[in-house]
Protein backbone atom coordinates (compact mmCIF):
# COMPACT_ATOMS: atom_id res chain seq x y z
CA UNK A 1 0.00 0.00 0.00
CA UNK A 2 1.62 3.41 -0.59
CA UNK A 3 1.02 5.35 1.94
CA UNK A 4 0.72 8.91 1.72
CA UNK A 5 1.83 11.41 4.82
CA UNK A 6 0.88 14.79 4.95
CA UNK A 7 2.95 18.11 6.52
CA UNK A 8 2.27 19.74 8.77
CA UNK A 9 -0.80 18.50 10.89
CA UNK A 10 -1.58 21.96 11.41
CA UNK A 11 -1.37 25.54 9.63
CA UNK A 12 -2.02 28.66 11.18
CA UNK A 13 -1.97 31.60 9.13
CA UNK A 14 -3.94 35.14 8.40
CA UNK A 15 -6.12 35.77 5.20
CA UNK A 16 -3.56 36.94 2.58
CA UNK A 17 -0.62 34.97 3.29
CA UNK A 18 0.80 32.01 1.25
CA UNK A 19 0.38 28.39 2.47
CA UNK A 20 2.50 25.68 1.59
CA UNK A 21 1.09 22.07 2.21
CA UNK A 22 3.50 18.90 1.46
CA UNK A 23 2.18 15.07 0.59
CA UNK A 24 5.13 12.75 0.72
CA UNK A 25 3.87 9.24 -0.79
CA UNK A 26 6.28 5.92 0.37
CA UNK A 27 6.01 4.40 -3.46
CA UNK A 28 6.26 6.16 -6.37
CA UNK A 29 2.25 7.79 -7.59
CA UNK A 30 1.80 5.90 -10.72
CA UNK A 31 1.64 8.46 -13.56
CA UNK A 32 1.32 11.54 -11.27
CA UNK A 33 -2.25 10.20 -10.37
CA UNK A 34 -2.24 12.67 -6.70
CA UNK A 35 -5.09 14.42 -6.32
CA UNK A 36 -5.85 17.12 -3.52
CA UNK A 37 -9.47 17.92 -1.49
CA UNK A 38 -10.74 20.76 0.36
CA UNK A 39 -12.80 19.28 3.19
CA UNK A 40 -14.68 21.78 5.58
CA UNK A 41 -16.91 20.43 8.44
CA UNK A 42 -20.44 18.80 7.78
CA UNK A 43 -19.52 19.63 3.96
CA UNK A 44 -18.62 17.50 0.86
CA UNK A 45 -15.32 17.05 -0.08
CA UNK A 46 -14.21 19.02 -2.90
CA UNK A 47 -11.67 18.27 -5.95
CA UNK A 48 -8.98 20.92 -6.32
CA UNK A 49 -6.10 19.34 -7.95
CA UNK A 50 -5.81 15.54 -9.82
CA UNK A 51 -2.77 14.66 -11.99
CA UNK A 52 -0.57 16.63 -9.08
CA UNK A 53 -0.86 20.23 -10.84
CA UNK A 54 -4.15 20.16 -12.80
CA UNK A 55 -7.33 22.04 -11.14
CA UNK A 56 -10.63 21.20 -10.92
CA UNK A 57 -13.48 22.88 -12.66
CA UNK A 58 -14.29 26.15 -11.23
CA UNK A 59 -11.32 26.15 -8.53
CA UNK A 60 -9.67 29.97 -8.16
CA UNK A 61 -5.93 30.35 -9.52
CA UNK A 62 -5.12 30.82 -5.95
CA UNK A 63 -4.53 26.52 -5.35
CA UNK A 64 -1.90 25.20 -7.48
CA UNK A 65 -0.44 21.93 -7.16
CA UNK A 66 2.92 20.75 -7.96
CA UNK A 67 5.58 17.63 -7.61
CA UNK A 68 6.54 14.28 -9.12
CA UNK A 69 6.87 10.56 -7.72
CA UNK A 70 6.91 10.70 -4.15
CA UNK A 71 6.57 14.52 -3.12
CA UNK A 72 3.70 16.87 -3.68
CA UNK A 73 3.08 20.40 -3.05
CA UNK A 74 -0.69 22.24 -2.75
CA UNK A 75 0.05 26.27 -2.37
CA UNK A 76 -2.35 28.44 -1.56
CA UNK A 77 -1.30 31.83 -3.00
CA UNK A 78 -3.13 33.91 -0.65
CA UNK A 79 -5.83 32.31 1.67
CA UNK A 80 -9.31 33.93 1.51
CA UNK A 81 -11.37 33.33 4.27
CA UNK A 82 -13.14 30.77 3.01
CA UNK A 83 -10.03 28.58 2.58
CA UNK A 84 -9.51 27.83 6.36
CA UNK A 85 -10.72 24.18 6.13
CA UNK A 86 -8.59 20.49 6.30
CA UNK A 87 -6.97 19.39 3.20
CA UNK A 88 -6.16 16.25 1.62
CA UNK A 89 -3.95 14.40 -1.13
CA UNK A 90 -5.05 11.13 -2.19
CA UNK A 91 -3.10 8.74 -4.81
CA UNK A 92 -5.81 7.39 -6.94
CA UNK A 93 -3.87 4.66 -8.97
CA UNK A 94 -4.81 0.83 -8.82
CA UNK A 95 -5.76 1.29 -4.84
CA UNK A 96 -6.64 4.63 -3.48
CA UNK A 97 -5.08 6.20 -0.26
CA UNK A 98 -5.50 9.20 1.45
CA UNK A 99 -3.21 11.22 3.29
CA UNK A 100 -4.12 12.08 7.02
CA UNK A 101 -4.69 15.77 6.04
CA UNK A 102 -3.38 18.95 6.85
CA UNK A 103 -5.72 21.70 8.88
CA UNK A 104 -5.17 25.22 7.44
CA UNK A 105 -6.67 27.33 10.60
CA UNK A 106 -6.84 30.97 11.25
CA UNK A 107 -4.06 32.24 13.05
CA UNK B 1 -25.64 23.10 -6.93
CA UNK B 2 -25.17 19.73 -7.79
CA UNK B 3 -24.38 17.04 -5.18
CA UNK B 4 -24.83 13.51 -4.08
CA UNK B 5 -26.72 12.57 -1.44
CA UNK B 6 -26.44 9.63 0.80
CA UNK B 7 -28.83 8.16 3.03
CA UNK B 8 -29.43 4.95 4.97
CA UNK B 9 -27.13 5.66 8.00
CA UNK B 10 -28.04 5.21 11.71
CA UNK B 11 -27.25 3.02 14.38
CA UNK B 12 -26.24 -1.01 14.02
CA UNK B 13 -25.62 -3.33 16.49
CA UNK B 14 -22.68 -5.86 15.93
CA UNK B 15 -24.02 -8.23 13.35
CA UNK B 16 -25.88 -6.70 12.21
CA UNK B 17 -27.10 -5.27 8.92
CA UNK B 18 -27.56 -1.52 7.02
CA UNK B 19 -28.11 -0.26 3.36
CA UNK B 20 -26.96 2.73 1.97
CA UNK B 21 -28.02 4.77 -0.67
CA UNK B 22 -27.05 7.65 -2.57
CA UNK B 23 -28.29 9.43 -5.40
CA UNK B 24 -28.00 12.68 -7.16
CA UNK B 25 -31.01 15.15 -7.63
CA UNK B 26 -31.78 16.39 -10.98
CA UNK B 27 -28.25 14.24 -12.16
CA UNK B 28 -27.90 11.11 -14.02
CA UNK B 29 -24.99 8.54 -12.18
CA UNK B 30 -23.40 7.60 -15.09
CA UNK B 31 -19.57 7.36 -14.07
CA UNK B 32 -17.85 4.78 -11.88
CA UNK B 33 -18.84 4.95 -8.36
CA UNK B 34 -17.17 4.95 -5.29
CA UNK B 35 -17.83 4.59 -1.01
CA UNK B 36 -15.02 6.46 1.01
CA UNK B 37 -15.36 6.27 4.69
CA UNK B 38 -13.96 8.36 7.56
CA UNK B 39 -13.59 6.63 10.84
CA UNK B 40 -13.51 9.11 14.13
CA UNK B 41 -10.11 11.09 14.28
CA UNK B 42 -9.29 8.72 11.13
CA UNK B 43 -8.14 9.34 7.38
CA UNK B 44 -10.36 8.80 4.56
CA UNK B 45 -10.49 5.59 3.37
CA UNK B 46 -11.59 3.80 0.05
CA UNK B 47 -14.15 0.98 0.53
CA UNK B 48 -15.64 0.10 -2.88
CA UNK B 49 -15.70 0.79 -6.35
CA UNK B 50 -18.51 0.11 -8.58
CA UNK B 51 -17.99 0.26 -12.98
CA UNK B 52 -20.67 2.69 -14.66
CA UNK B 53 -22.60 -0.36 -16.19
CA UNK B 54 -22.51 -1.91 -12.64
CA UNK B 55 -20.57 -5.03 -14.31
CA UNK B 56 -17.17 -4.61 -11.75
CA UNK B 57 -16.79 -4.12 -8.47
CA UNK B 58 -13.82 -3.98 -5.67
CA UNK B 59 -13.70 -3.45 -2.15
CA UNK B 60 -11.31 -2.86 -0.01
CA UNK B 61 -9.62 -6.21 1.98
CA UNK B 62 -11.26 -4.72 5.34
CA UNK B 63 -14.80 -4.53 3.95
CA UNK B 64 -14.61 -7.90 1.62
CA UNK B 65 -17.15 -10.30 1.97
CA UNK B 66 -19.01 -8.31 4.19
CA UNK B 67 -20.15 -5.38 2.03
CA UNK B 68 -21.28 -5.08 -1.34
CA UNK B 69 -21.63 -2.27 -3.41
CA UNK B 70 -24.10 -2.08 -6.09
CA UNK B 71 -26.02 0.42 -8.38
CA UNK B 72 -29.46 0.85 -9.81
CA UNK B 73 -28.91 3.07 -13.37
CA UNK B 74 -32.74 3.24 -13.85
CA UNK B 75 -33.28 4.93 -10.81
CA UNK B 76 -29.91 6.63 -10.70
CA UNK B 77 -29.10 5.21 -7.45
CA UNK B 78 -26.16 3.83 -5.60
CA UNK B 79 -25.80 1.26 -2.66
CA UNK B 80 -23.86 -0.32 -0.35
CA UNK B 81 -25.04 -3.00 1.20
CA UNK B 82 -23.08 -3.47 4.75
CA UNK B 83 -23.67 -7.00 6.69
CA UNK B 84 -21.90 -8.53 9.65
CA UNK B 85 -21.19 -4.56 10.96
CA UNK B 86 -18.20 -4.34 13.64
CA UNK B 87 -17.27 -1.45 15.81
CA UNK B 88 -14.69 -0.86 13.67
CA UNK B 89 -16.85 0.11 10.59
CA UNK B 90 -18.26 3.47 12.60
CA UNK B 91 -17.66 6.32 10.46
CA UNK B 92 -19.14 8.95 8.19
CA UNK B 93 -19.51 6.75 4.63
CA UNK B 94 -18.95 9.01 1.62
CA UNK B 95 -20.15 8.41 -1.64
CA UNK B 96 -18.54 9.92 -4.76
CA UNK B 97 -18.63 10.56 -7.93
CA UNK B 98 -15.72 9.30 -9.95
CA UNK B 99 -14.38 11.40 -12.86
CA UNK B 100 -14.79 10.85 -16.88
CA UNK B 101 -11.08 11.49 -17.13
CA UNK B 102 -10.02 7.90 -18.64
CA UNK B 103 -8.61 5.32 -16.67
CA UNK B 104 -8.10 6.02 -13.13
CA UNK B 105 -9.58 9.09 -11.73
CA UNK B 106 -10.38 10.85 -8.82
CA UNK B 107 -13.41 11.55 -7.42
CA UNK B 108 -14.91 15.25 -8.51
CA UNK B 109 -18.10 15.19 -6.65
CA UNK B 110 -18.90 14.20 -3.27
CA UNK B 111 -21.88 13.91 -0.83
CA UNK B 112 -22.30 15.43 2.42
CA UNK B 113 -21.95 11.76 4.11
CA UNK B 114 -24.07 9.58 6.21
CA UNK B 115 -23.11 8.53 9.97
CA UNK B 116 -23.07 4.78 10.71
CA UNK B 117 -22.04 3.84 14.06
CA UNK B 118 -21.99 -0.09 14.75
CA UNK B 119 -22.35 -0.19 18.98
CA UNK B 120 -24.37 -2.64 21.26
Amino acid sequence: ENVLTQSPGTLSLSPGERATLSCRASQSVTRNNLAWYQHKPGQAPRLLIYSAFIRATGIPDRFSGSGSGTDFTLTISRLEPEDFAVYYCQQYGNTKTFGQGTKVEIK
Amino acid sequence: EVQLVESGGGLAQPGGSLTLSCAGPGLALTHAMNWVRQAPGKRLLWISSISADGVRTYHADSVKGRFTVSRDNSKNTLFLQMNNLRPEDTAIYYCARFSDCGGDCPSDLWGQGTLVTVSS
